[in-house]
């Protein structure tokens, strides 16, 4: 069963913009997680931020997290032609580290 | 850095062959998993292992096995293949930390199966 969901399933964007992408969840999690994958290839592991975590900052991505509403965002800041992905998130809700993932935002920035 | 490698890239297979995927990780995690990725479904896990010879059933393990016998190698069998089993299939693998709170899951390139 899909645990994360997110929101929009497609984003274009033009170089320089930010891009914001919604993750909403059913269950209490441990951890939520954000991935990207380039077309065609494995994922990439992008940042973690724990169920007791609000806000996480890495590079040019900021994540939060609002567990009363069972929500995450991940806002990628001056985004770049290379930022064009799949973004999953993925929630992890304890037990032996299993980890459930979205159907993906698609995010396209043109040049 | 981790590495992550399956035993092919491409591969097409005849209805009813029996088909093994090979991963093998060189971080000595003991986490290892098989996901199948479809377009519009996203990423289903279809079986995981948390320690050699240890297996768990995923969200979508019919038409599959598995086996560990090793650490490092985790195989993904299909013991008829058809063609509803045509997808991507991803391999990850990860630490385990005692208390539960989960870690970053490292993936290999992926083998995108066609079974005609």
């Amino acid at each position: 069963s899909q645990q994360g969901e997110e929101d929009p399933q497609a984003l274009s964007i033009q170089e320089g913009e930010n891009a914001t992408m919604n993750c909403s969840y059913k269950t209490s999690i441990n951890n939520l997680q954000w991935y990207r994958q380039n077309s065609g290839r494995g994922l990439v592991h992008l940042i973690l931020i724990r169920s007791n975590e609000r806000e996480k900052h890495s590079g040019r991505l900021r994540v939060t997290l609002d567990t009363s509403k069972k929500s995450s965002s991940l806002l990628i800041t001056a985004s770049r032609a290379a930022d064009t992905a799949s973004y999953f998130c993925a929630t992890d809700s304890g037990g032996y580290q299993k980890v459930t993932f979205g159907t993906g935002t698609k995010l396209q920035v043109i040049p | 850095d981790v590495k992550v490698t399956q035993s092919s890239r491409y591969l097409v297979k005849r209805t009813g062959e029996k088909v093994f995927l090979e991963c093998v990780q060189d971080m000595d995690h003991e986490n290892m998993f098989w996901y199948r990725q479809d377009p519009g479904l996203g990423l289903r896990l279809i079986y995981f292992s948390y320690d050699v010879k240890m297996k768990e059933k995923g969200d979508i393990p019919e038409g599959y096995s598995v086996s560990r016998e090793k650490k490092e190698r985790f195989s993904l069998i299909l013991e008829s293949a058809s063609t509803n089993q045509t997808s991507m299939y991803l391999c990850a693998s990860s630490f385990r930390f005692p208390v539960t709170g989960g870690d970053e899951q490292y993936f290999g390139p992926g083998t995108r199966l066609t079974v005609t």
